[in-house]
C-alpha cells in the first residue's frame, strides 16, 4: 500500500469548513483513498473513500487531485464533535485472496475544532 | 451503537493470565478483523476471519489466538499476559468480501485491557 503523509494537528473553527490534506505520491492505478477518523478512545470511524472522482457523503467530501498524488478530506461546516484523530488510508482495491480491511493506520492528523 | 459489539468493555487482570475478549459483527457481515491499539504502536491490524476461516494475519503474538464461530462472533484470546499487553482491542466487521467497499469497515467500541 501507498505511503500517506499528514500533518500531525490542525485547529479549525466552529462552523467553518475543515480541510485536511494528505499526501500519497506513490499511489497506484488500484489504490483508493479511505477516510476515517477516531473519537477519542471510540473504535475507528469510516467517513469516505474514492479513487480518482471527488466524492461526497452526508459527513465529508472527498477531493483528489487529478495526478491522484494527493487528497482533500473537507468536513463543510465543522463542529466540536468533529474533534478527533483523522486517518487517511491508501488500499488496494480487493481482489480474491487479497486481506482486504488489512488497514495501516498512520498516526492521523489531530483535528480540534474550537467554539 | 455501530452495530458491531463488544464485550467486556473494560478488564483488569494480572501478570501470565490468559483472557477472552468477545466480539459480535454487525449483522449479516462475514468479515471480521481484530486490531490492537496502544500508546506506544498505535492502530494495529492483528487477524482477520471471513466466515469462519483466518484470511490474514497481522504481527499478532503467538501468545494471542483467535476463532470465528459458525454464528459469526469471534474471540480474541490473549494469554500469559505481560504489562505490554495493556490496549484497547477493537473488533470490526465489514459486509462486502471483494471491491473497494471491503475495506470499509465498521468497528465497535473495544475493550480496554489493563494488564498488572
Amino acid at each position: 500500500d501507498a505511503k500517506t503523509t499528514q500533518p500531525p494537528s490542525m485547529d479549525c473553527a466552529e462552523g467553518r469548513a475543515a480541510n485536511l490534506p494528505c499526501n500519497h505520491s506513490t499511489i497506484s492505478g488500484n489504490e483508493y483513498v479511505y477516510w476515517y477518523r477516531q473519537i477519542h478512545s471510540q473504535g475507528p470511524q469510516y467517513i469516505i473513500h474514492g479513487l480518482k472522482n471527488n466524492e461526497t457523503n452526508e459527513m465529508a467530501s472527498l477531493i483528489i487531485t487529478e495526478d491522484r498524488k494527493s487528497s482533500t478530506l473537507i468536513l463543510p461546516h465543522a463542529t466540536l464533535r468533529d474533534t478527533a484523530v483523522y486517518y487517511c488510508i491508501v488500499r488496494v482495491e480487493s481482489a480474491g485472496g487479497t486481506s482486504y480491511g488489512k488497514l495501516t493506520f498512520g498516526q492521523g492528523t489531530i483535528l480540534t475544532v474550537h467554539p | 451503537d455501530s452495530g458491531v459489539t463488544q464485550t467486556p468493555k473494560h478488564l483488569i487482570t494480572a501478570t501470565g493470565q490468559r483472557v477472552t475478549l468477545r466480539c459480535s459483527p454487525r449483522s449479516g457481515d462475514l468479515s471480521v478483523y481484530w486490531y490492537q491499539q496502544s500508546l506506544d504502536q498505535g492502530l494495529q491490524f492483528l487477524i482477520q476471519y471471513y466466515n469462519g476461516e483466518e484470511r490474514a494475519k497481522g504481527n499478532i503474538l503467538e501468545r494471542f489466538s483467535a476463532q470465528q464461530f459458525p454464528d459469526l462472533h469471534s474471540e480474541l484470546n490473549l494469554s500469559s499476559l505481560e504489562l505490554g499487553d495493556s490496549a484497547l482491542y477493537f473488533c470490526a466487521s465489514s459486509s462486502q468480501a471483494g471491491g473497494p467497499g471491503a475495506n470499509v469497515l465498521t468497528f465497535g467500541a473495544g475493550s480496554r485491557l489493563t494488564v498488572l
